[in-house]
């Protein structure tokens, strides 16, 4: 089983469009994240949510709105989509706060033209 | 977090060891030093992590200097698969947990 899976893997929209991505964990961590890697390959930390309290919102858009449901499920959703959101973003997850290891997804690549 | 410098590339022979050179002069005496690494079109790896003593697992060793100012990750056996980018990364325990990418060090293992 995938510890961190998102969904869609890819997708290619216009620019203007809503778009959703989600990420769920089954490792019962209660900590998780949205990273963005660009063109240049720089992974940059965008959300962190902590028992579905948001904890770091670094510099992103308002068009960029993240929703925890419960612990296991992070989802992205990403309102007028602009051709410089074309990304990979991966979600993440850890147990608690403090060192403890992040363990990633594989990513969802997000096309916008 | 503390900044760390790496080599942009490195090559390394299959079944030789490759070793990863990360300074990060500038790291505070609760940083701990992480390695991760990215084979292509994968997400981010966890590979090991220290304080100050060296530590080994089934996928590297991580030896850090006494002075914590460098630390090198060594694949004992490196295969075409250890191919990847490799980031150092010096983290503060209770930094909102998060990690902060540099630019890595991209591994390339050839035959």
């Amino acid at each position: 089983d995938t510890a961190v899976s998102q969904t869609p893997k890819y997708l290619v929209t216009q620019m203007g469009n809503d778009k959703s991505i989600k990420c769920e964990q089954n490792l019962g961590h209660d900590t998780m994240y949205w990273y963005k890697q660009d063109s240049k390959k720089f992974l940059k930390i965008m959300f962190s949510y902590n028992n579905k309290e948001l904890i770091i919102n670094e510099t992103v858009p308002n068009r960029f709105s993240p929703k925890s449901p419960d612990k296991a499920h992070l989802n992205l959703h990403i309102n007028s989509l602009e051709l410089g959101d074309s990304a990979v973003y991966f979600c993440a997850s850890s147990r608690g706060g403090g060192g403890n290891t992040i363990y990633f997804g594989e990513g969802s690549w997000l096309t916008v033209v | 977090d503390a900044k760390t410098t790496q080599p942009t590339s490195m090559d390394c022979a299959e079944g030789r060891a490759a070793n990863l050179p990360c300074n990060h002069s500038t790291i505070s005496g609760n940083e701990y030093v992480y390695w991760y690494r990215q084979i292509h079109s994968q997400g981010p790896q966890y590979i090991i992590h220290g304080l100050k003593n060296n530590e080994t697992n089934e996928m590297a060793s991580l030896i850090i200097t006494e002075d914590r100012k460098s630390s090198t990750l060594i694949l004992p056996h490196a295969t075409l698969r250890d191919t990847a980018v490799y980031y150092c990364i010096v983290r503060v325990e209770n930094a909102g947990n998060m990690l902060t990418f540099g630019g890595g060090t991209r591994l390339m293992v050839k035959p």
